[in-house]
């Protein structure tokens, strides 16, 4: 069974450019993470969807975050424009469902540099 | 609101040297508690879980048992390998609807 997908993997931009990250959660999978780990830090939740509702996203900064899941599969973070502190590792992790919750599948991340 | 204590690293042990790595939480209610392993060039992993005062998880010779009465949840394994180089999250969650709050982490190197 194929684990969480993500990509890229690594991103360098300049501040002030857009920015976008994708993931690809496991099949049958109908909540999905996205976390944001700074350098020497634990991961923090950006935002949960339920199939293609998102239902936390209370730690989203909307000014320059979005994030979308067309369908209830895919999902899309966006950022823009990108500040020097978004630096940081994206990490896309995706469950079963809310009575599943605790067992939280978790891709390998994007590392983004923003310079 | 809740918080997950780490202590601090990184952490070098002889390979066959016993672990311990430290985990205290702040929760409001009746948190479950987890540990989480992040290898070199992967994305973090489940290693072990409980659920309820008293419970011991366990998984790949870790262990770890959640007390309640000193609000811990210390990671522990008998013999290391090289092989559990990584780094080490605590992590908890309250409700079903709640999302997980981790430590810091910690970087641990076994040597041969």
């Amino acid at each position: 069974e194929a684990g969480v997908v993500q990509s890229p993997r690594y991103k360098i931009i300049e501040k002030k450019q857009p920015v976008a990250f994708w993931c690809n959660p496991i099949s049958g999978h109908n909540t999905l993470y996205w976390y944001r780990q700074n350098l020497g830090q634990g991961p923090e939740l950006l935002i949960r969807y339920e199939n293609e509702e998102a239902v936390d996203d209370s730690q989203l900064p909307k000014d320059r975050f979005s994030a979308e899941r067309l369908k209830g599969v895919d999902s899309t973070l966006k950022i823009q424009p990108a500040e020097l502190g978004d630096s940081a590792v994206y990490l896309c992790a995706s469950s079963l469902g809310l009575a599943d919750q605790e067992t939280q599948y978790f891709g390998p991340g994007t590392r983004l540099l923003v310079l | 609101g809740n918080s997950v204590t780490q202590m601090e690293g990184p952490v070098t042990l002889s390979e066959e040297a016993f672990l311990t790595i430290n985990c205290t939480y702040t929760a409001t209610g009746y948190p479950s508690l987890f540990w989480y392993v992040q290898y070199p060039g992967e994305g973090l992993q489940l290693l072990l879980k409980a659920t309820k005062a008293d419970d011991k998880g366990s998984n790949k010779g870790f262990e770890a048992t959640y007390r309640k009465e000193t609000t811990s949840f210390h990671l522990e394994k008998g013999s290391v390998q090289v092989s559990d180089s990584a780094v080490y999250f605590c992590a908890l969650r309250t409700g079903a609807n709640s999302k997980l709050t981790f430590g810091k982490g910690i970087t641990l190197s076994v040597r041969p």
